[in-house]
């Protein structure tokens, strides 16, 4: 059965450091692995995806993940957090998602 | 582009009382889902249909109904609603073809009292 597991249910970082959120899955086949994020009040917004190919994928607004089927992992990495970054993350495996991870950025 | 459209935005119903939470696409999707999200257990799917005509269960079916109304509409329905269906209801619908990237509405916040 398809599961998602993100371990961290609150994550605090500073301003201008680095970020990385985890993702752990359990999926039978070749898995299409999602992230999302939710700000306050709002909807989910698709952040990146990876089908195949380069286990390394860009998204939007500067974060970036990879893909290690060794670990089944699909971790979220962003170089410098933003106080705008402040939201909550969910990761995907086709439709079935994590508890999500919420993150505050301190100034 | 409206993409995926929800509504009401908000509800307060009394325990035992009906209603039926609209969602409507226009990318002409033929998947669409009903996910509810509670604090710390992220978005737990309610129904699915695959296709227009057809409603799947997801993980927590119980005290809902789901119609699929057309290729643009899918509904959801509380028969008789229960403190417990308090939460924030979001629809969702897929682009056809193998790769399954979803779009959100902007979710329905309900409160059963």
């Amino acid at each position: 059965a398809q599961s998602v597991t993100q371990p961290d249910i609150h994550i605090t970082v500073s301003e201008g450091a680095s970020l990385e959120l985890r993702c752990n899955y359990s999926y039978g086949a070749t898995p299409y692995l999602f992230w999302y994020v939710q700000s306050p009040g709002q909807g989910l917004q698709l952040l990146l995806k990876y089908f195949s190919g380069d286990t390394l994928v860009q998204g939007i607004k500067g974060f970036e993940a990879e893909f290690k089927r060794s670990q089944s992992s699909f971790n979220l990495r962003k170089p410098s957090v933003h106080w705008s970054d402040a939201a909550e993350y969910f990761c995907a495996v086709y439709m079935r998602f994590g508890a999500g991870t919420r993150l505050t950025v301190k100034p | 582009n409206a993409g995926v459209t929800q509504t009401p935005k908000f509800q307060v119903l009394k325990t035992g009382q009906s209603m039926t939470l609209q969602c409507a696409q226009d990318m002409n999707h033929n998947s669409m889902y009903w996910y509810r999200q509670d604090p710390g257990m992220g978005l737990r799917l309610i129904y699915y249909s695959a296709s227009e005509g057809t409603t799947d269960k997801g993980e927590v079916p119980n005290g809902y109904n789901v119609s699929r109304l057309n290729k643009r509409e899918f509904s959801l329905r509380l028969e008789s609603a229960a403190p417990s269906q308090t939460s924030v209801y979001f629809c969702a619908s897929r682009k056809p073809g193998g790769r399954p990237e979803a779009f959100f509405g902007q979710g329905t916040r309900l409160t059963v009292v």
